[in-house]
């Protein structure tokens, strides 16, 4: 498996534009989640995907962001408008959550998103 | 909040000592996991402990589990440089949350 595939790594974009960050978890796992990390606020959980299905987006810091989950096989994070202070990386994760069962989650190498 | 708190928040230390990290959580947990992250690349598993173990050894890493105390530890033994990096520790319930990890250098 070639594991969690984020796109773009590295995203440059002006204030004002609308940027949609991609991910492909691995194949068989049900649970995604979006990260954002900073130095200032380290690894932030933005939202958390169940079964396709948002189960917390408490993370989500305004409603600038958004994340969708079409399937099981597709995740997107978009802002609009992008800001400055959104500058950030952004990871996505997947694992398999089996009832009670957590197990391991993999990372994405993640895009870092530039504000300019 | 399921979320661990790493301490120290920074280790310096000469390649082959050994480092430990401790872990610090508030709620009633399924298991525990430690991720490290090198600079600029997404976290990587390494350990998972359930509640009901009180250690576990993988190579180099070594476990331990208090459920009592709500607190964890990952020791590295004989440390190299490849291990700097920084360590993160997740209370692994539903949300999966991190604390601010703890950035460990490894001198040659």
């Amino acid at each position: 498996d070639a594991g969690v595939i984020q796109s773009p790594r590295h995203e440059v974009t002006e204030m004002g534009q609308e940027v949609t960050l991609r991910c492909k978890p691995i194949s068989g796992h049900n649970s995604l989640f979006w990260y954002r990390q900073t130095m200032m606020r380290g690894l932030e959980l933005l939202i958390y995907f169940n079964n396709n299905v948002p189960i917390d987006d408490s993370g989500m810091p305004e409603d600038r962001f958004s994340a969708k989950m079409p399937n099981a096989s597709f995740s997107t994070l978009k802002i609009q408008p992008s800001e400055p202070r959104d500058s950030a990386v952004y990871f996505c994760a997947s694992r398999r959550a089996t009832g009670a069962v957590n197990t391991e989650a993999f990372f994405g190498q993640g895009t870092r998103l530039t504000v300019v | 909040s399921q979320q661990g708190e790493e301490d120290p928040q920074a280790l310096s230390i000469q390649e082959g000592e050994n480092a430990t990290m401790n872990c610090s959580y508030k709620t009633s947990i399924n298991n525990l996991q430690w991720y490290r992250q090198n600079s600029g690349r997404g976290l990587v598993h390494l350990i998972l402990i359930r509640s009901n173990e009180r250690e576990k050894h993988s190579g180099r890493l070594r476990v331990t589990l208090d459920t009592s105390k709500k607190s964890s530890s990952l020791l590295i033994t004989a440390s190299r440089a490849a291990d700097t990096a920084s360590y993160f520790c997740a209370t692994a319930g539903d949300f999966m949350r991190f604390g601010a990890g703890t950035r460990l250098t490894v001198k040659p």
